[in-house]
């Protein structure tokens, strides 16, 4: 079945850096764009990123660009945030989702999504 | 990339209808029907329940419908059910080539 593992997340200082995975199965990973969104405790759904189906594109929220980079390797099946200059607010539980549809342009929908990890940025 | 606004609760009783709106600008739900809504329960991710404003993925209830005017969204629930007891976000794509949510609202059935 189709199936996005997060993996990575934990406990950081401010200015720190976490990078984090996420395993797909289930599908053509390299058919497909896919996103990284994430949610603060207790607060509702932010997106973060999103990677064009061959990595030819990256789109980022403006609350993360420029300290944080999504990248994927299709022949792993694997997608992957480097997050870079860590805050508190950046402190939430991040999900990967696959887009709806096939070689999608740009960021639309999530139809698949992981469990999500646990980033918290604390001294 | 500000949020698209909701309001922050709805309630019904079973077997009623309620709608839930989503208000955002020209650059984002006004001006592309790339409009999508988004359940989750409590601990869970969110499933997508509506695409491009008023598509269902399959295996959706028809009792999940969209629609859009303007800049602002609605998703109605029709026939509700405890399950439907959720909390609701709207999401769209904007001008920035980025997309964004709405601050979720919580639906209670009474």
């Amino acid at each position: 079945q189709v199936q996005l593992v997060e993996s990575g997340g934990g406990v950081v200082q401010p200015g720190g850096s976490l990078r984090l995975s996420c395993a797909a199965s289930g599908f053509t990973f390299s058919s497909y764009g896919m996103h990284w969104v994430r949610q603060a405790p207790g607060k509702g759904l932010e997106w973060v990123a999103f990677i064009r189906y061959d990595g030819s594109n990256k789109y980022y929220a403006d609350s993360v660009k420029g300290r944080f980079t999504i990248s994927r390797d299709n022949s792993k099946n694997t997608l992957y945030l480097q997050m870079n200059s860590l805050r508190a607010e950046d402190t939430a539980v991040y999900y990967c989702a696959k887009d709806l549809k096939v070689q999608d342009y740009v960021p639309r929908y999530m139809d698949v999504w992981g469990k999500g990890t646990t980033v918290t940025v604390s001294s | 990339q500000s949020a698209l606004t909701q309001p922050a609760s709805v309630s019904g009783s079973p077997g009623q209808s309620i709608t839930i709106s989503c208000t955002g600008t020209s650059s984002d739900v006004g001006g592309y029907n790339y409009v999508s809504w988004y359940q989750q329960h409590p601990g869970k991710a969110p499933k997508l329940m509506i695409y491009d404003v008023s598509k269902r993925p399959s295996g959706v209830s028809n009792r999940f419908s969209g629609s859009k005017s303007g800049n602002t969204a609605s998703l109605t629930i029709s026939g509700l059910q405890a399950e439907d007891e959720a909390d609701y976000y709207c999401s769209s794509y904007t001008s920035s080539s980025t997309g964004v949510f709405g601050g979720g609202t919580k639906l209670t059935v009474l």
